[in-house]
């Protein structure tokens, strides 16, 4: 089993909202990541999460906001969006932080902000 | 600067012919590859991987080469199959323990014609 579940599928939301987006694995991977894709774009690296504990922050402003309440679960909590962070929010795990361990993601939540 | 580069936006293919998918890399730190192919709106699948130690790993219809001296890797797809049809990105990692930064390609799209 190497299913990454992401919810909402979709979601729309103003720029004065505070929403959540959630990431589950239960393959027991120790590592998870926050990965943002816009359109015709690969995916770019936002957060990193190794052991539940925050590794990397790769510049993203402060109205995303990452939380990792257990191994298991990955959440990214939105505030104040910008219509330019309208994109797909990609989740993804894997089973520790090497370079042999492959990432697996999640379906994605498509985010549109108004 | 581009680290990892697929100079092929798309590809046409016939049905059950092969499909060629390649990728190019500039840093010599990484160690290790993979391909993940992708739906639109979906989060990318992972298909193959391989790491700087071998020059070949096959899997199913799916096979990638690696050369390190000319630093580029390529997928090959036999035969291709309607379902193949998606966008293909090729991906990287550095060496080592905490080595997250997974580096994609911008993509290939593949068109297998029935």
């Amino acid at each position: 089993d190497t299913e990454v579940t992401q919810t909402p599928k979709h979601l729309v939301m103003g720029m004065t909202n505070k929403k959540s987006l959630k990431c589950e694995q239960h393959m027991g991977h120790r590592a998870m990541y926050w990965y943002k894709q816009k359109a015709k774009k690969p995916p770019e690296l936002m957060f990193v999460y190794s052991y539940e504990k925050l590794s990397i922050n790769e510049s993203v402003p402060s109205r995303f906001s990452p939380e990792c309440p257990n191994s298991s679960l990955l959440n990214l909590h939105l505030h104040a969006l910008q219509p330019e962070d309208s994109a797909l929010y990609l989740c993804a795990s894997s089973q520790g932080a090497s370079s042999q361990h492959t990432q697996y993601f999640g379906p994605g939540t498509r985010l549109t902000v108004l | 600067d581009q680290q990892v580069k697929q100079n092929s936006p798309s590809l046409s293919v016939q049905e059950g012919r092969i499909s060629i998918l390649n990728c190019d890399y500039t840093n010599s730190m990484f160690d290790y590859f993979l391909w993940y192919k992708k739906y639109p709106a979906e989060g990318p699948t992972f298909l193959i991987s391989i790491s700087s130690i071998k020059d070949k790993n096959e899997d199913g219809r799916f096979t990638v080469f690696l050369n390190k001296s000319a630093k580029h890797l390529s997928l090959h797809i036999v035969p291709s199959q309607p379902g193949d049809s998606a966008v293909y990105f090729c991906a990287a990692r550095p060496g080592g323990s905490g080595s997250y930064q997974l580096t994609f390609g911008k993509g290939t799209k593949l068109s297998v014609i029935p």
